[in-house]
């Protein structure tokens, strides 16, 4: 049974290009979540969201930050031109329906923008 | 509004124990734990739910004090695989948001 499946792993970009994370749930799992964190700190909500639904972007920056999760495929979050202060580690967590308390976290994309 | 945790650091011989203690200024719905070692993803360790629950599993065990708005994670006989970030992530209710704690670091040595 899979876990929760992000990539790419790492991802460089340079200032003022676009960066595409993606986050494949656990089979089963309808609800996820993304997370950041930055370097020392601790992990940040950013959004969540259910197929075709954003239910919570609270967390998400007003500008440049865009998440999506399609009826087929995974989920993505897309940075639109990258600054040096969105290097971080960014985590996807996924939940079933029947537990949404229950979240299980990828193993992360770090981000470095150069 | 982030939960607090204490101690922000500390040191085990191989075979002590450990308190780290969650504090929230918030009513809180549960209380979760996670472990994360450098570089890796945060590990599920348990979930307490409202009613001043106790878990545990091994000799990893916590308590819910859900009138304090607090928690406490219990590690007996720390091995040195223990070591990394424990964050507690609480949910306030109105929504499946994991607020997480300021962390505390756990270092075992032999």
């Amino acid at each position: 049974n899979a876990g929760v499946m992000q990539n790419p792993r790492h991802l460089v970009r340079r200032r003022g290009q676009e960066a595409r994370l993606r986050c494949s749930p656990m089979k089963g799992h309808s609800h996820v979540y993304w997370y950041r964190q930055l370097p020392e700190e601790g992990l940040k909500f950013m959004v969540y969201l259910q197929k075709e639904n954003i239910i919570d972007e609270s967390g998400m920056p007003k500008e440049r930050f865009s998440a999506e999760f399609p009826k087929e495929g995974p989920s993505i979050l897309r940075i639109q031109q990258v600054v040096r202060g969105d290097s971080a580690a960014y985590f996807c967590a996924s939940s079933p329906v029947s537990r949404p308390e229950e979240q299980y976290f990828g193993p992360g994309t770090r981000l470095t923008v150069t | 509004q982030q939960p607090v945790q204490s101690p922000q650091a500390v040191i085990l011989r191989e075979g002590e124990d450990a308190v780290i203690n969650c504090s929230s200024s918030k009513a809180l719905y549960s209380v979760h734990w996670y472990r994360q070692k450098h570089g890796e993803a945060p590990v599920f360790l348990m979930i307490l739910l409202k009613g001043g629950e106790q878990k545990g599993h091994d000799k990893i065990s916590a308590s819910f004090n859900e009138k304090k708005q607090q928690s406490s994670l219990y590690l007996t006989a720390s091995q040195l695989s223990y070591s990394g970030t424990y964050f507690c992530g609480t949910f306030t209710g109105g929504g499946n948001k994991l607020t997480f704690g300021t962390g505390t670091q756990l270092k075992v040595e032999l």
